[in-house]
């Protein structure tokens, strides 16, 4: 079964506005990261936060951990056109292989 | 440097055709994993390789699915006798290693071959 799940499963929004997704699971995990995929093309990493980190920062996005609540958020400030995309979390656990939530397709509107 | 390669990127072929599909991870990744992915949809896990170790084939469907690694580098997965619900995208990702008490290290995906299956 996934270990991640994103919410929401769509998000549509106009350029210069900020974009949240969530990602939550269900076992405790070593590090979490985020991945986008643009449409026809692979995934590709964005950050990783570890467990022990509560906040991580990379250009305009921010990621929050909070394991108590067994969650992510990822932020998009001042999203563009061109963040339009699928966005991933993977939960990596101990001594397993990642694991890939479902993704929220994002749509960033001109 | 080049990144993760995949061909062919397009495939059709008629139902219960055999197709292979070829990975060229990056240079010195010792994990190579595999996925799937439906139109619209998360990934599917299907086999991942680590170094020497024996694969984790837990993701495979179907007993027609079957993965190798040659030479710790290129990967080919084959799928015989192909059914139209093998229609998808399949992914190919390295990384300089998967699991272990450090965790995961980010994967690197190739384009992907889109499969149709007539």
């Amino acid at each position: 079964s996934q270990q991640g799940e994103e919410d929401p499963q769509a998000l549509s929004i106009q350029e210069g506005e900020n974009a949240t997704m969530n990602c939550s699971y269900k076992t405790s995990i070593n590090n979490l990261q985020w991945y986008r995929q643009n449409s026809g093309r692979g995934l590709v990493h964005l950050i990783l936060i570890r467990s022990n980190e509560r906040e991580k920062h990379s250009g305009r996005l921010r990621v929050t951990l909070d394991t108590s609540k067994k969650s992510s958020s990822l932020l998009i400030t001042a999203s563009r056109a061109a963040d339009t995309a699928s966005y991933f979390c993977a939960t990596d656990r101990r001594f397993q292989k990642l694991v890939f939530g479902t993704g929220t397709r994002l749509l960033v509107s001109p | 440097g080049a990144g993760v390669s995949q061909s062919p990127s397009n495939k059709v072929t008629e139902k219960g055709k055999d197709v292979e599909l070829r990975c060229d991870p990056i240079s010195g990744h010792t994990a190579l994993y595999w996925y799937r992915q439906s139109l619209g949809q998360g990934l599917e896990f299907l086999i991942y390789f680590q170094g020497n170790s024996a694969p984790d084939k837990s993701g495979l469907p179907s007993d027609r699915f079957s993965a190798e690694r040659t030479g710790g580098s290129v990967s080919t997965l084959t799928i015989q006798r192909t059914q139209q619900e093998d229609s998808a995208v399949y992914l190919c990702a390295s990384s300089l290693g998967t699991g272990g008490a450090g965790g995961n290290q980010p994967q690197h995906f190739g384009d992907g071959t889109r499969l149709s299956i007539l």
